[in-house]
């Protein structure tokens, strides 16, 4: 079975631009969320989407969203980046059974200048 | 709220023995988890547990007191590979089926000849 897969693997863009990042969760597994892990911070959860819906969020502004289609695919959006926005990404997927474990996709590298 | 602490930074020998600690402070626990990550990589699973005591597999075991918000990661038999960061994490289960990971800074194990 395909792992968890992420594009594009990396990006640069520049403050104030707006980005869009991809993630196919594993076949079957229809919970999608997304973290974001920095030097400073470590990983920090984002959100978490199942079937189209967002579950659970954490404390990130307003301008990350996110999205997940009815193939359980799912997108994340950062607008109006800023410096601080510069981090690896990490979506994870799970079957949604309660007890299942989370299995992280590669990543994205987002390097805002 | 939510806090989690382990070491940032051990170092060991190849061939011995280590234990990564990790204390947590968090409502709606609902199980701990440790993943490996190389630099560079995604975080990989390494264990769970949510019942206190020890899960073994392989070289890796994972302890867990839920008394005492305690968890700690034990490698035996130490490789070169096994050099890479331990992330210990919380999942938080408030909302009925949305998954959060909590996730602490993370130990960098370096592991000497």
């Amino acid at each position: 079975k395909a792992g968890v897969t992420q594009t594009p693997r990396y990006l640069i863009k520049t403050r104030g631009q707006q980005v869009t990042l991809s993630c196919s969760p594993i076949s079957g597994h229809r919970s999608v969320s997304w973290y974001q892990q920095t030097p400073g911070q470590g990983l920090q959860f984002l959100f978490e989407y199942f079937s189209e819906t967002q579950r659970n969020k954490g404390n990130f502004p307003g301008r990350f969203s996110g999205r997940q289609f009815s193939n359980s695919r799912s997108e994340m959006n950062v607008s109006t980046l800023e410096l601080g926005d510069s981090a690896l990404y990490l979506c994870a997927s799970r079957a949604d059974r309660v007890q299942e474990t989370q299995y992280f996709g590669p990543g994205t590298r987002l390097l805002v200048l | 709220g939510q806090n989690i602490d382990q070491p940032t930074e051990m170092t060991a020998t190849e061939g011995a023995i280590v234990q990564i600690n990790c204390t947590y402070q968090t409502s709606g626990f609902n199980g701990l988890f440790w993943y490996q990550q190389h630099a560079g990589e995604a975080p990989t699973f390494l264990s769970y547990n949510v019942l206190d005591g020890l899960e073994e597999k392989g070289r890796f075991s994972s302890f867990l007191s839920r008394s005492k918000g305690y968890s700690y990661l034990l490698l035996k038999e130490l490789q070169m590979k096994d050099s890479a960061s331990y992330l210990c994490a919380v999942r938080d289960l408030r909302i009925q089926g949305a998954q959060k990971l909590v996730f602490g800074q993370g130990t960098r194990l370096t592991i000497n000849p």
